[in-house]
């Protein structure tokens, strides 16, 4: 069965800080992945998609970048952290135009 | 994106009780998937709706997806105090680089009092 991960699960880092989360996924080849970030409990949206390796897409202008290095590795990274990126992260993985199946979350505080 | 308009924004009910929610969108989306998040988890996957008008069971929830594909619904019957959390209705949409994101709705939170 495939199962998701992600971490770390919690996160405090103070503003300027560089930020790496990661997210793999297991008993699946070529997934299509997603990172997603959901503030106040509230209203999840997009902030990046790979559908392979090393191919990134960005749904909205940020300070994050996105990278995969592996089939099954996508992680989330910024070079300063500004406040606001404060939030709960969430990685998916999807096969071709199935549903989406998501990881157990990274909450992110930026201080 | 294409906006999802979902409604109640929030809940608060006896157990026991049947829920309804819904969702509506101004475009048309080919799949409909609705989703509960716990506190401080992420979505976990309740329904997944692939056709005009397909009416979807499993367990004591419903779900149908609108036979224009701009909306649906989510029904929970007798509800139980586990039932407390997010529900969040999203619509499946290709993507520019050949690939399909979801657009959610900003989630209804369902309170049950035992």
């Amino acid at each position: 069965s495939q199962t998701i991960h992600q971490w770390p699960a919690t996160l405090v880092q103070p503003v300027g800080s560089p930020l790496s989360l990661e997210c793999t996924v297991e008993g699946t080849s070529n997934p299509n992945l997603y990172w997603y970030r959901q503030a106040a409990g509230r209203g999840l949206q997009l902030l990046f998609y790979s559908v392979g390796i090393g191919q990134i897409s960005s749904e909205v202008p940020q300070n994050l970048s996105a990278s995969r290095p592996q089939d099954r590795q996508f992680i989330l990274s910024s070079k300063k952290l500004l406040l606001s990126d404060s939030g709960f992260y969430l990685c998916a993985w999807s096969v071709s135009s199935d549903t989406q199946y998501f990881g157990p979350g990274t909450r992110l505080t930026v201080l | 994106g294409q906006q999802l308009n979902q409604s109640p924004q929030s809940m608060f009910i006896q157990e026991g009780e049947d829920v309804s929610m819904n969702c509506t969108s101004s475009s048309i989306f080919n799949t409909w998937l609705w989703y509960k998040q716990d506190p401080g988890e992420g979505p976990v996957l309740l329904i997944a709706l692939y056709k005009a008008g397909e009416l979807t069971s499993n367990g004591r929830l419903t779900a149908q997806f609108g036979i224009t594909r701009k909306d649906s619904f989510l029904n929970i019957s007798a509800s139980i105090p586990s039932d407390v959390g997010i529900y969040f209705c999203a619509g499946l949409h290709s993507t520019s680089n050949s690939g399909y994101a979801l657009n959610f709705g900003k989630g209804t939170s369902l309170l049950v009092t035992p």
